[in-house]
C-alpha cells in the first residue's frame, strides 16, 4: 500500500521568496511521484513527475522537487515566488505508474505582494 | 492543454433528485476515472475503467454508478441525490503508459438542497 503526507494545509510567502512545499511518501515498492496544480474552479494539472530517470526533476513554471529515497520525500521548490503561482498543489505516488494514484491532501499556497 | 471535457460544471439540485455528470476525453485514451474532492481532503477515487465495458470500484465507497460504452465518454450517475452527496466530482484519463500522467477535467461542483 502507498501512501503521501504533506506537511502544512496552507503556506503563505512574499512574492520573490523561496517556495518549498512538502511532501512525503510511503511504498512498498520503488514509486512514481508526482506534483499536481489546482488553479481555482480548475482541475489538476500535472506540475512535473518523478520515473526513476533523473532524482531532480524540473516542471512547469520554473518548478523542481527532488526526490531523496533515504528521506522518503519529495519536496517541491521554486526559487522565487509570483503572484501567478497560488494555487493549491498536490502530491501523489504510484507504486507503478498506470496503477491506482493515491493523493495528499493538498497545500494552498498563498502569495503575498 | 487536455483535451477532457465535464458537464455541468456547476449543479444545484433538491434531495432526491437523479443526476448524470458528463465526461468525454478526445485523447484516445482507454483509462479513465472520478475522484470525489472534499476540501481539505486528498481526492478520493471512486470509479475506474480500463476500456469499453469495464468499470470498477474505487477506494472510496459511492453510491454513484459508471458506465462505459465508448472510449472517449464516462458519466457518472447518481439515482438519488443526498445532501451527503455535495462535493467536487474530477474526472480524468490516462494513456495506460507506465509513467502514469493524470489529465484532469475541471471538475463537476455538486450541491444538494
Amino acid at each position: 500500500a502507498q501512501s503521501v503526507t504533506q506537511l502544512g494545509s496552507h503556506v503563505s510567502v512574499s512574492e520573490g521568496a523561496l517556495v518549498l512545499l512538502r511532501c512525503n511518501y510511503s511504498s512498498s515498492v520503488p514509486p512514481y511521484l508526482f506534483w499536481y496544480v489546482q488553479y481555482p474552479n480548475q482541475g489538476l494539472q500535472l506540475l512535473l513527475k518523478y520515473t526513476s530517470a533523473a532524482t531532480l526533476v524540473k516542471g512547469i513554471n520554473g518548478f523542481e522537487a527532488e526526490f531523496k529515497k533515504s528521506e522518503t520525500s519529495f519536496h517541491l521548490t521554486k526559487p522565487s515566488a509570483h503572484m501567478s503561482d497560488a494555487a493549491e498543489y498536490f502530491c501523489a505516488v504510484s507504486p507503478l505508474g498506470y496503477q491506482k494514484v493515491t493523493f495528499g491532501t493538498g497545500t494552498k499556497l498563498q502569495v503575498i505582494p | 492543454e487536455a483535451d477532457i471535457y465535464q458537464t455541468p460544471r456547476y449543479l444545484v439540485i433538491g434531495t432526491g433528485k437523479k443526476i448524470t455528470l458528463e465526461c468525454s476525453q478526445t485523447m484516445g485514451h482507454d483509462k479513465m476515472y472520478w475522484y470525489q474532492q472534499d476540501p481539505g481532503m486528498e481526492l478520493h477515487l471512486i470509479h475506474y475503467s480500463y476500456g469499453v465495458n469495464s468499470t470498477e470500484k474505487g477506494d472510496l465507497s459511492s453510491e454513484s454508478t459508471v458506465s462505459r460504452i465508448r472510449t472517449e465518454h464516462f458519466p457518472l450517475t447518481l439515482e438519488s441525490a443526498r445532501p451527503s452527496h455535495t462535493s467536487q466530482y474530477l474526472c480524468a484519463s490516462n494513456s495506460g503508459t507506465e509513467t502514469g500522467e493524470l489529465f484532469f477535467g475541471e471538475g463537476s461542483r455538486l450541491t444538494v438542497l
